[in-house]
């Protein structure tokens, strides 16, 4: 198992551009999650995703938009990249189960906006 | 306003020695806490949790206890190992639901 994989590892964009965040995970996790980690900052909920076709806004979702259209793929788009962007992203995905709660986070995809 | 707060931003602690790491939250519904570890250049990865059902809970070195009437909690590593040096993240959650409050991490620095 690849576990959580992201896709690029590192991305630098001009201001107003537009990209999209790869997550795929072989985990058969029913949730999925996008995070954003600012320097010296925990991590902020972006998007997350209950189950194919259903997502929900997180803490910070403004800028962002997210599809789930497979139980594997979770990518998250920046569309009019702006300097606030400049993060480390990380997906993550979970079980739900009452077994089984903690998430399995990806390596993150470190991003800057100039 | 932070929600689950982790005062120390940094802690150094001698090899061997024990390692703790403290927690607190401001919501009184939160009931499911969590510990992650992070290592440079990689996610966090799950450590340990506990629900607000407990007041203890133990994997091998690592040892979770919960004061809820505190709304605090802290993470104990006994005996510390070089390997234990990363950023250790405290997270709650209400229920074992979709969200989970991150703090800002504390930086552990095991000394040789």
């Amino acid at each position: 198992n690849a576990g959580v994989t992201q896709t690029p590892k590192f991305r630098i964009l001009k201001i107003g551009q537009s990209m999209t965040l790869q997550c795929t995970q072989d985990m058969n996790h029913n949730y999925m999650y996008w995070y954003r980690q600012d320097p010296g900052m925990g991590l902020k909920l972006i998007y997350y995703s209950v189950g194919a076709g259903i997502t929900d806004k997180g803490e910070v979702p403004n800028g962002y938009n997210v599809s789930r259209s497979t139980t594997e793929d979770f990518p998250l788009r920046l569309e009019l990249a702006a300097p606030s962007q400049t993060s480390v992203y990380f997906c993550a995905s979970s079980f739900m189960g009452w077994e089984s709660y903690e998430q399995y986070f990806g390596p993150g995809t470190r991003l800057t906006v100039t | 306003d932070q929600q689950v707060k982790q005062n120390s931003p940094s802690l150094s602690v001698q090899e061997g020695r024990i390692s703790i790491l403290n927690c607190d939250y401001t919501n009184s519904m939160f009931d499911y806490f969590l510990w992650y570890k992070k290592y440079p250049a990689e996610g966090p990865t799950f450590l340990i949790s506990i629900s607000s059902i407990k007041d203890k809970n133990e994997d091998g070195r690592f040892t979770v206890f919960l004061n809820k009437s505190a709304k605090h909690l802290s993470l104990h590593i006994v005996p510390s190992q070089p390997g234990d040096s990363a950023v250790y993240f405290c997270a709650a959650s209400v229920g074992r639901d979709d969200k989970i409050i991150f703090g800002k991490g504390t930086r552990l620095h095991i000394l040789p």
